[in-house]
């Protein structure tokens, strides 16, 4: 069974730039999170979704930061414009449902110059 | 909101020996406590959960204990191979498995041979 799979590996942009992240989940999950994890710490949520609806963007900077989940399958989260702060690896995660297992990405390292 | 705290945040320990991990956090309405492992370059992985209605569990070298009078959970590796060298987390969910966990701050276990 393939796992979630993200794109881009790594990304290099300067401040104020603007970065998109491309997440395709495991088949079939109806749940999807994006977490920011900063260097030497946990992972913290962004945002979930249950199929192509929003269930919790508590934490996303909203300013910043948007993502989307058309057709309740891939997702992209944006950021626009990027600040130094920026810095972090975004993983995204899938579950079957919201009370099921979530399964991590690789990740995708952001740097902001 | 919860907060997790784990401890500590680097372990050494000569191959062979046990490891053990230590958590606590705030809300007691959190129900399901989860360990992931992350290696370099990878996404988390689940090794081990335990929910709020069990005091232990334990699958075979790793085994994570919980205390919810006092809001604390552990976790424990027996016979540590070179191999179990890894970031990990500890995390907290008030929902169920995979929703909206709120991670600590991790432990770099190092095994030396």
């Amino acid at each position: 069974e393939a796992g979630v799979a993200q794109s881009p590996r790594y990304k290099i942009i300067e401040k104020r730039q603007s970065v998109a992240f491309w997440c395709n989940p495991i088949s079939g999950h109806a749940t999807l999170y994006w977490y920011q994890q900063i260097l030497g710490q946990g992972p913290k949520l962004l945002i979930q979704f249950q199929n192509n609806g929003v269930v919790d963007d508590s934490q996303l900077p909203k300013d910043r930061f948007s993502a989307e989940r058309l057709k309740g399958v891939d997702s992209t989260l944006k950021i626009q414009p990027a600040k130094l702060e920026d810095s972090a690896v975004y993983l995204c995660a899938s579950s079957l449902a919201e009370n099921t297992e979530a399964f991590f990405g690789q990740g995708t390292r952001l740097t902001v110059v | 909101g919860e907060n997790v705290e784990q401890h500590p945040s680097t372990l050494s320990v000569q191959e062979g020996d046990s490891a053990v991990i230590k958590c606590t956090y705030s809300d007691s309405a959190s129900n399901y406590f989860p360990w992931y492992k992350q290696e370099l370059g990878k996404g988390p992985q689940l090794i081990i959960d335990i929910r709020s209605n069990v005091g232990e569990k334990k699958d075979q070298r790793i085994a994570v204990t919980l205390n919810k009078t006092a809001k604390h959970f552990s976790l424990h590796i027996t016979e540590t191979q070179p191999e179990d060298s890894a970031v990990y987390f500890c995390a907290a969910s008030k929902g169920a498995a995979g929703n909206k966990l709120t991670f600590g701050g991790g432990t770099r276990v190092l095994v030396k041979p």
